[in-house]
């Protein structure tokens, strides 16, 4: 599978700064997805991004697939608690009718209020 | 609640024994993947499986291994255990195989403790 490196490692910010998160690979990607698991909780996913350059928003987040397909970034605007938890993003492998996830080590993000 | 639901929550065992951990997948889900989450390595991929044939093995150790049921749920049986093993154990399921990804629904884990 294809291996993704995810920085920063933690990340600890005051309430109502921004956040981001960027997730790298050495090859072309053909998809990503993002992650986010609460402490305590279950990886839930936010989105897929497939396309050169795209971008998408979920309200106060932003995910962007860069040009290359070799990078992508997660950014929360004006963090709130509700924000915290660990951020991951995942690259899909598929072929020969198998599939699998390969995560990255994920972000860890405090948010002190 | 995704829909994924896992048995036990907790499991506390001892070195050299067996355990087994149970997975019900999203009604309608043909395809589960196990994990296993530990501090140091990760969220891992361990094994799939899509309508009962295993499809994709990812870092499983051969101490590990699984299932997938006619009525699709999953068992993902340890063996030999080791302290190292004790982790976080997800199961998730998502609709089927294709060509692109689909997302994927995780359980609430279990969590091995081995002592």
């Amino acid at each position: 599978g294809q291996q993704v490196m995810q920085i920063p490692q933690y990340q600890h910010v005051q309430e109502g700064e921004d956040f981001t998160t960027y997730c790298n690979s050495s090859t072309t990607l053909s998809n990503i997805q993002w992650y986010k698991q609460r402490p305590g909780g279950h990886p839930v996913f936010l989105i897929q991004l497939v396309k050169s350059g795209e971008v998408k928003k979920q309200k106060r987040l932003t995910f962007q697939f860069g040009e290359a397909k070799k990078n992508s970034s997660l950014h929360i605007t004006a963090t709130q608690t509700t924000d915290v938890g660990t951020y991951f993003c995942a690259v899909a492998y598929s072929g020969a009718g198998s599939y699998q996830l390969t995560f990255g080590k994920g972000t860890k993000l405090s948010v002190i209020p | 609640d995704s829909g994924v639901t896992q048995t036990p929550k907790h499991l506390i065992t001892a070195t050299g024994q067996r355990v087994t951990l149970r997975c019900s997948p999203r009604s309608g889900d043909l395809s589960v993947y196990w994990y296993q989450q530990s501090l140091d390595q990760g969220l891992q991929f361990l094994i799939q499986y899509y309508n009962g044939e295993e499809r994709a093995k990812g870092n499983i150790l051969e101490r590990f291994s699984a299932q997938q049921f006619p009525d699709l749920h999953s068992e993902l049986n340890l063996s030999s255990l080791e302290l190292g093993d004790s982790a976080l154990y997800f199961c998730a399921s998502s609709p089927r195989i294709a060509a692109y990804s689909y997302e994927q629904y995780f359980g609430p884990g279990t969590r091995l403790t081995v002592t």
